[in-house]
């Protein structure tokens, strides 16, 4: 059964700080790994999808690698600003019909 | 651009009531989903859509029922509200299937059942 982890559940830092969120999953077997923005009272907004063929994805400020073998992801956001502050979710898609397995986020604060 | 919306936003029942939850997606899009969110249990998927006149059942489906009648909705109904689905409940959407396209996602109902 896919399971998926997000290592620290809660991440403090300074404004302007490059900082790096960690997602690792237990099966690697996957069609794609999503990273989704979730504001306080929102919904997910997705921000990345990386296919499994594919090691890294760029956005902006974002982004976001894979490494399937060892079964992690890691979303690099560069510059941060106080408007980065959310929880960041990572999820798989893989067996079990293709759904989307989440992670339980990393609630990141960027403090001015 | 509306995208996915939900209604209602919020909601108190008793237990025992019954309700249903609205789901609308104007982006033309096949497949659609309904997770519940709890804390420390992430999201869960309940039911699902791979088209018009389809569903399917998630990891989590007792207790609730869904229609998609067409295209662009997906309702989620309690037909017995218990005090386990005090919940936030997702509705979200894909171009198609998922190991190719992005969710993307309402704002989210807030049910508390009493």
């Amino acid at each position: 059964k896919q399971e998926v982890t997000q290592i620290p559940a809660a991440l403090s830092v300074p404004e302007g700080e490059n900082l790096v969120l960690n997602c690792s999953f237990t099966d690697s077997a996957i069609y794609n790994l999503q990273w989704f923005r979730q504001d306080p009272g929102k919904g997910l907004t997705s921000l990345l999808l990386i296919q499994s063929s594919q090691r890294e994805q760029t956005s902006g400020r974002l982004n976001a690698s894979l490494d399937k073998s060892s079964g992690r992801s890691t979303l690099y956001i560069a510059a941060s600003q106080p408007g980065d502050s959310a929880t960041y979710l990572c999820a798989v898609s893989g067996g079990q019909g293709g759904k989307l397995i989440f992670g339980q986020g990393t609630e990141l604060s960027v403090k001015p | 651009n509306a995208g996915v919306t939900q209604t209602p936003k919020f909601r108190v029942l008793k237990t025992g009531q019954s309700m249903t939850l609205l789901c609308a997606q104007d982006m033309n899009h096949e497949y659609m989903y309904w997770y519940r969110q709890d804390p420390g249990m992430g999201l869960r998927l309940i039911h699902y859509s791979v088209g018009e006149g389809t569903t399917a059942k998630g990891e989590v489906p007792d207790g609730y029922n869904v229609s998609r009648l067409k295209k662009q909705n997906f309702l989620l109904g309690l037909e017995s509200a218990a005090p386990s689905q005090t919940s936030v409940y997702f509705c979200a959407s894909s171009r198609l299937r998922l190991y190719n396209s992005p969710l993307h996602f309402g704002n989210g109902t807030r049910l508390t059942v009493t």
